[in-house]
């Protein structure tokens, strides 16, 4: 069974930079796989950040990239601000229908 | 504007089966190449994929719950639903459905989400 990898946590002071990560358990994240990027807030549903490894949804300012890194995906944070303080999640695409969500980081900006 | 709505009862009793629905409006559940799925958040905790499904009917499950779930469309309705059989309060969670593209292989539009309650 796909087992999808992300940092627990992680914290970054306000406009520094951060990197997230989104690894396999087995084998490596690749644009095959169509990594997307959300962000979560306490009692919202998920909003996209990034999909199809580094498209930027709708929306979403600019200082959020993504991705690939070696053998997984990335999410990067520029200039971070008090607001991009959620829980983040990475979700690969494994085809026919198929989704496979990672465990989430929560980012703490201080 | 694509919406979806999850409906469904926010009460469910143990062994009991668990049924939500997922109403579309702003546009067709018919559109490819796109998926219906369901995701659900127990409290404080992460993201889990249930399950998706086609327009055509075919269906995908998370090999975890396949036993117990069964995801339908109606079309005529624009609507998708999930039922979920012998929950157990480790059931107990907010129900999201979504809607998956097939092309880019993310999830592009979301319910708000619902409480599902397994408790007697």
């Amino acid at each position: 069974q796909t087992v999808v990898t992300q940092e627990p946590s992680f914290s970054v002071s306000p406009g520094g930079t951060v990197t997230l990560t989104c690894g396999l358990s087995s084998g490596s994240v690749s644009t095959s796989y169509y990594p997307s990027w959300y962000q979560q807030t306490p009692g919202q549903a998920p909003r996209t950040l990034i999909y199809n490894t580094n498209t930027r949804s709708s929306g979403v300012p600019d200082r959020f990239s993504g991705s690939i890194l070696g053998n997984k995906a990335a999410l990067t944070i520029t200039g971070a601000q008090a607001d991009d303080e959620s829980d983040y999640y990475c979700v690969v695409y494994l085809g026919s229908g198929f989704w496979v969500f990672g465990g989430g980081t929560k980012l703490t900006v201080l | 504007q694509l919406q979806l709505q999850e409906s469904g009862p926010g009460l469910v009793k143990p062994s009991e089966t668990l049924s939500l629905t997922c109403t579309v409006s702003g546009g067709s559940i018919s559109s490819v190449p796109y998926y219906g799925g369901w995701i659900r958040q127990p409290p404080g905790r992460g993201l889990e994929w249930i399950g998706s499904i086609y327009y055509g009917g075919s269906t995908y499950y998370n090999p975890s719950l396949k036993s117990r779930v069964t995801i339908s469309v109606d079309t005529s309705k624009n609507q998708f639903s999930l039922k979920l059989t012998s929950v157990t309060a480790a059931d107990t969670a907010v129900y999201f459905c979504a809607r998956g593209s097939g092309a880019s292989g993310h999830l592009d539009y979301w319910g708000q989400g619902t409480l599902v309650t397994v408790s007697s």
